[in-house]
């Protein structure tokens, strides 16, 4: 069974703070993504990445940025937290490239972040 | 990019009766459409997923299917029980071969014993 690990279940952080958010994934995946989820917004993609060091924004990237050193690591960090980035964030992985690309995203528990 | 638009947002029904949501997606050249069921405090799992070179799908008591021509797709739960209760989260990629999904905005589903 495919297993993503989020490092926080809770993180509580000021205003100002440089703020990293950890995923791991056990499965070997080429893909990796971090969401935001807010209520009624649904599940908005922040950014993904298709392989190591590889990066795309996805449709919210302003304000966050992310890192791929290892294939089954992907950082998700707000550099310079503010308010408005309370939400809960969910990592989710993926296998799959080229023309096998569309397969089920595995998802994390999340991690619910409140901006003081 | 791809716009998913998901209804009802909230749904309503008995222990026993039949549930249907319904997602459209814009972008003609998708092919994958897959569905999350999310409980209250834990993470999204796909529970269905369905391709475009098929109409419609089955398991048990779930079933999706998909109209590639009117650009939509549906999620159908029969003999609803109380542990179906959830947010239903569908989603489409952006065009063939796109790594991402954009979902839809969520549909809470409350069976009432």
């Amino acid at each position: 069974d495919v297993k993503v690990t989020q490092s926080s279940r809770y993180l509580v952080k000021r205003t100002g703070e440089k703020v990293f958010l950890e995923c791991v994934q056990d499965m070997d995946h080429e893909n990796m993504f971090w969401y935001r989820q807010d209520p009624g917004l649904g599940l908005r993609l922040i950014y993904f990445s298709y392989d190591v060091k590889m990066k795309e924004k996805g449709d919210i990237p302003e304000g966050y940025s992310v890192s791929r050193e290892k294939k089954e690591r992907f950082s998700l960090i707000l550099e310079s937290a503010s308010t408005n980035q309370t939400s809960m964030y969910l990592c989710a992985s993926s296998y799959g490239t080229g023309e096998y690309s569309n397969q089920p995203q595995h998802f994390g528990d999340g991690t619910r972040l409140s901006i003081l | 990019g791809e716009n998913v638009e998901q209804h009802p947002s909230t749904l309503s029904v008995q222990e026993g009766d039949s549930a249907v949501i319904k997602c459209t997606y814009s972008d003609s050249a998708s092919n994958y459409f897959p569905w999350y069921k999310q409980e209250l405090g834990k993470r999204p799992q796909l529970i269905i997923d369905i391709r475009s070179n098929v109409g419609e799908k089955k398991d048990q008591r779930i079933a999706v299917t998909l109209n590639k021509t009117a650009k939509h797709f549906s999620l159908h739960i029969t003999e609803t029980q109380p542990e179906d209760s959830a947010v239903y989260f569908c989603a489409a990629p952006p065009g063939a071969g796109s790594y991402q999904l954009t979902f839809g905005k969520g549909t809470k589903l409350s069976v009432i014993p």
